[in-house]
């Protein structure tokens, strides 16, 4: 059973324009979120963690978590050919527990 | 600065031989480590961690075996491969602000 889903599985957008990606967990008791890219080839790397409910921004990357819905989102001003990755969403129960991953979104960014 | 390697960066093997995949952490003492794995374009799912040298803790039984032999190494092995044990294998470890930093991976094809 997947504890943490993404959507969509696949996502095209034009360079310039925004990307939203989403993720739903079905365990209440995860609390801390990630998400992370990975570049083909290469391994992950963490973009952004939010662990209160709300908006965080960092530069064009705003992540939403919504701890009552279980769901957080990731959304991408500008996109450039560059964000073109597997972007994965990562929850866990703590800090300290290591995050189980969702099955990741394929982002294309179309020049 | 703390700086994570994995070798090799990659191997070819047959299957029923033996596997040693190694990762080492420098600029950090007694690190979280943690073993992952992921099949081309998949989630990650992780297969072992380790919080003290010379004790491991295995997450899912996949015919491998872990080992921490020093406080900043982690190895993964086996000692007969199966084909559905290729993929990418990625170390990581928990930096302080609760971010998985992963290595570049160990791509391994069994065949």
């Amino acid at each position: 059973q997947q504890k943490v889903q993404q959507s969509p599985e696949s996502l095209s957008v034009p360079e310039g324009g925004m990307a939203s990606l989403n993720c739903t967990s079905s365990d209440r008791n995860f609390q801390y979120f990630w998400w992370y890219r990975q570049h083909s080839g290469e391994g992950p790397k963490a973009l952004m963690s939010i662990f209160s409910d709300g908006d965080k921004k960092e530069g064009r990357f705003t992540a939403h978590l919504n701890k009552a819905s279980l769901h957080v989102s990731l959304h991408i001003r500008d996109s450039q050919p560059s964000d073109s990755a597997l972007y994965f969403c990562a929850a866990s129960l703590r800090g300290n527990n290591a995050p189980r991953f969702g099955a990741g979104t394929k982002l294309s960014v179309k020049p | 600065a703390q700086t994570i390697h994995q070798w090799p960066v990659a191997e070819i093997k047959a299957v029923g031989s033996p596997l040693s995949l190694g990762c080492t952490i420098k600029g950090k003492s007694s690190p979280n480590l943690y073993w992952y794995w992921q099949a081309t374009g998949g989630t990650l799912q992780q297969l072992f961690y380790s919080i003290t040298v010379g004790q491991v803790e295995s997450v899912v039984q996949l015919n491998l075996s872990a080992s921490r032999p020093k406080d900043d190494q982690f190895i993964l092995s086996t000692e007969k491969l199966l084909l559905s044990h290729s993929g990418f294998y990625l170390c990581a470890w928990r930096t302080p602000n609760s971010d998985y930093t992963f290595g570049s991976g160990t791509r391994l094809l069994v065949i």
